[in-house]
């Protein structure tokens, strides 16, 4: 199988603080993964594509300052929310792609800003 | 801009029935459409993948049909369990000639099969 994890599942921060989501492809390498953003009863949306080795891709309309992105190596990249605000509380979901066909997701990060 | 629309938003039926939900994108140069599932507060489970060659995939009581021209896709499962219910979202991962490329997903149809 293809499996993806995330940590934390869930984190609560106060506002003005720095988060930092993780995301491990577990058995198989990716070369690029994705981060997506989904508030409540909306759809998931692609906020940055992430290469390993390079710099991130940004989707328009998402802060690459505010939202840093690593991929440190072909199976961990990281989501680094800085100084967040409760506007960005929502669920964080990554994605690993194997090869150029299927994307496989992480269960989400559940981030809270207070 | 890909855009992607999904109908209806929600859907409640008894257990079952047969049914039918509907994905539309605005865009025909798709690279592949996927049907996933998600469960509250949880990750999305992939149910089909088809290729923008393919015409449908099945697995099990689920089968989604492609129709590319039109940009349509609609996912059909048969003799519906209460354990179906979840939001079913539909995506589409454009063609840019290589490399892997994020997706772009409609907002859902929330799914409630009353047992």
């Amino acid at each position: 199988g293809a499996v993806v994890s995330q940590h934390p599942s869930r984190v609560i921060c106060k506002s003005g603080t720095s988060v930092k989501i993780e995301c491990r492809s577990l058995d198989f390498q990716a070369t690029t993964m994705f981060w997506y953003r989904q508030f409540p009863k909306q759809s998931l949306m692609l906020m940055a594509t992430s290469n390993e080795g390079s710099k991130a891709t940004y989707e328009q309309g998402v802060e690459k300052d505010k939202f840093l992105i690593n991929h440190a190596s072909l199976t961990l990249s990281t989501l680094t929310v800085t100084s967040a605000h409760p506007e960005d509380s929502s669920f964080y979901i990554c994605s690993a792609a194997r090869g150029r066909f299927e994307q496989y997701f992480g269960p989400g990060t559940r981030l809270t800003v207070t | 801009k890909q855009e992607v629309t999904q109908i209806p938003a929600a859907l409640s039926v008894p257990e079952g029935e047969n049914l039918v939900l509907n994905c539309s994108f605005t865009d025909s140069a798709i690279y592949n459409l996927q049907w996933f599932r998600q469960d509250p507060g949880k990750g999305l489970t992939s149910l089909l993948l088809i290729q923008s060659s393919q015409r449908e995939q099945t697995s099990g009581r689920l089968n989604a049909s492609l129709d590319k021209s039109s940009g349509r896709s609609t996912l059909y499962i048969a003799a519906s369990q209460p354990g179906d219910s979840a939001t079913y979202l539909c995506a589409v991962r454009m063609y840019s000639g290589g490399g892997a490329d994020g997706l772009t997903f409609g907002k859902g149809t929330h799914l409630i099969i009353q047992p």
